[in-house]
């Protein structure tokens, strides 16, 4: 069955050039997650949509990070005005359970690997 | 406040001996506890999960963890390890009865060797 798919995998961005990376859940999954991943790190939370709406962004490192998820499946992270501080791979995880509070499987993509030259 | 803990960034094992892999955590409520396995370009796959039910879990894969609360612990073990378990492994915390995000640990890398 179809999982998590993430596009592009990889992108080359030049620093000020804005990216845009994509995530398609599971169908149905109510909950979407975006983590970013640095170089030998854990995956550090950025944001969690329930449907459309977005209830958490605490964890995005600035105002050039945006994201988005309009009708409830597709999610775009945004990425303005990109700094080499920005290179990391960029997961994207859904569940079919609401909340941030999961105790279910959180099912991730393959990731985004994003490197600004 | 919670965080985790892995201890090693680096395990080496041969083929069919015995897998380790160390984890701590620190948390002001009851924990949820997983492990998850990364291989290369591959998203994070779930091995195995503790919500306060039996403090041994078994996992996928023949992998295992033991909950261990007065320790502050959560191990990773496998019996016997196969070529195909060399992989990144994450421990993972999070609070039970809280709306708090997961944290992830820093990972170690076990590589088995033939």
């Amino acid at each position: 069955g179809a999982g998590v798919s993430q596009s592009p995998r990889y992108k080359v961005a030049k620093r000020g050039q804005d990216v845009a990376l994509r995530c398609d859940p599971i169908s149905g999954h109510v909950s979407l997650f975006w983590y970013q991943q640095a170089l030998g790190q854990g995956p550090e939370f950025l944001t969690y949509f329930q449907n459309e709406a977005q209830l958490d962004k605490s964890g995005l490192p600035s105002d050039r990070f945006f994201a988005e998820r309009p009708e409830g499946s597709v999610s775009t992270l945004k990425i303005q005005r990109t700094q080499k501080e920005d290179s990391a791979v960029y997961l994207c995880a859904s569940s079919f359970v609401p909340g941030l509070a999961v105790t279910y499987e959180q099912y991730f993509g393959p990731g985004t690997r994003l490197t600004v030259t | 406040a919670q965080s985790v803990t892995q201890l090693d960034s680096h395990v080496s094992v041969s083929e069919g001996t015995p897998v380790l892999l160390r984890c701590n955590y620190s948390s002001s409520y009851s924990p949820s506890l997983f492990w998850y396995v990364q291989h290369p370009n591959k998203g994070l796959q779930l091995l195995l999960k503790y919500t306060s039910a039996a403090t041994l879990v078994k996992g996928i894969n023949g992998f295992e963890a033991e909950f261990k609360k007065s320790e502050t612990s959560f191990h990773l073990t496998k019996p016997s390890a196969h070529m195909s378990d060399a992989a990144e492994y994450f421990c993972v915390v999070r609070h039970r009865n809280r709306d708090d995000k997961i944290i992830f640990g820093k990972g170690t890398r076990l590589h088995i060797l033939p």
